[in-house]
């Protein structure tokens, strides 16, 4: 059964330090999608991928945050530098682009602690 | 633009008691919509999903909902729930084809008691 794999599952750090998450797709999967989920916010969208290509970046705050696809099956998202605010729970969903109503497949996410 | 709203943040029921959790939706344009389960500690799993033809969607876990039109309205429903139906339940709208991105309501956290 495929899965969207995510690392690392949990990380504490302190501000100021920088925080890479790393997210694998599924294989064939040609969109990715970053969210981050916090009792205040509920699920928000920072970003999604489509063939590698930022398609909308919109929901991520630009001066810390980054997201790359260095290759199909490696996603990266890039807090820098951290904030106690951006404790989170940060997920990582795939899916494919076309046809009617493909689901998005999320993996376990990476609970961030920032001290 | 799209919005959902889930009318209920937390539903309590009994063990083997009938559910609803209800979801409305606004959309100007024609509507994929999905229901996801997400158990503590993980990631959002699909549930079910309505794209067209019959408005009564089956999914996993013995769960169903129907897709209502007129009331912009996608409620998930289960005639007996279990212990382990305790999660947060989200409903989701995508207004294009393929795994666009999905706007998603508040979620409403199911708690099953004894």
């Amino acid at each position: 059964d495929a899965r969207v794999t995510q690392t690392p599952r949990h990380k504490v750090t302190e501000m100021g330090q920088e925080v890479t998450m790393r997210c694998q797709p599924i294989l064939g999967h040609n969109t990715v999608f970053w969210y981050r989920q916090t009792m205040m916010q509920g699920l928000e969208l920072l970003a999604y991928f489509r063939n590698r290509a930022p398609l909308d970046d919109s929901g991520m705050p630009k001066d810390r945050f980054s997201a790359e696809m260095p290759d199909a099956t490696l996603a990266t998202l890039k807090i820098q530098p951290s904030e106690p605010r951006d404790s989170a729970v940060y997920f990582c969903a795939s899916g494919l682009w076309g046809g009617g109503g493909q689901p998005q497949h999320f993996g376990d996410g990476t609970r961030l602690s920032i001290l | 633009a799209q919005s959902v709203t889930q009318l209920d943040s937390q539903v309590p029921v009994f063990e083997e008691a009938p559910v609803e959790l209800r979801c409305n939706y606004s959309s100007s344009v024609s509507v994929y919509l999905f229901w996801y389960v997400q158990y503590p500690n993980q990631g959002l799993q699909l549930l079910l999903k309505y794209l067209s033809g019959s408005t009564l969607v089956k999914g996993i876990n013995g769960f169903e909902a129907e897709f209502n039109k007129s009331q912009t309205s996608f409620h998930l429903r289960k005639p007996s729930v279990h212990i382990s139906d305790t999660a947060e339940y989200f409903c989701a709208v995508s207004g294009d084809q393929g795994a666009q991105k999905l706007v998603f309501g508040q979620g409403t956290r199911l708690t099953i008691n004894p």
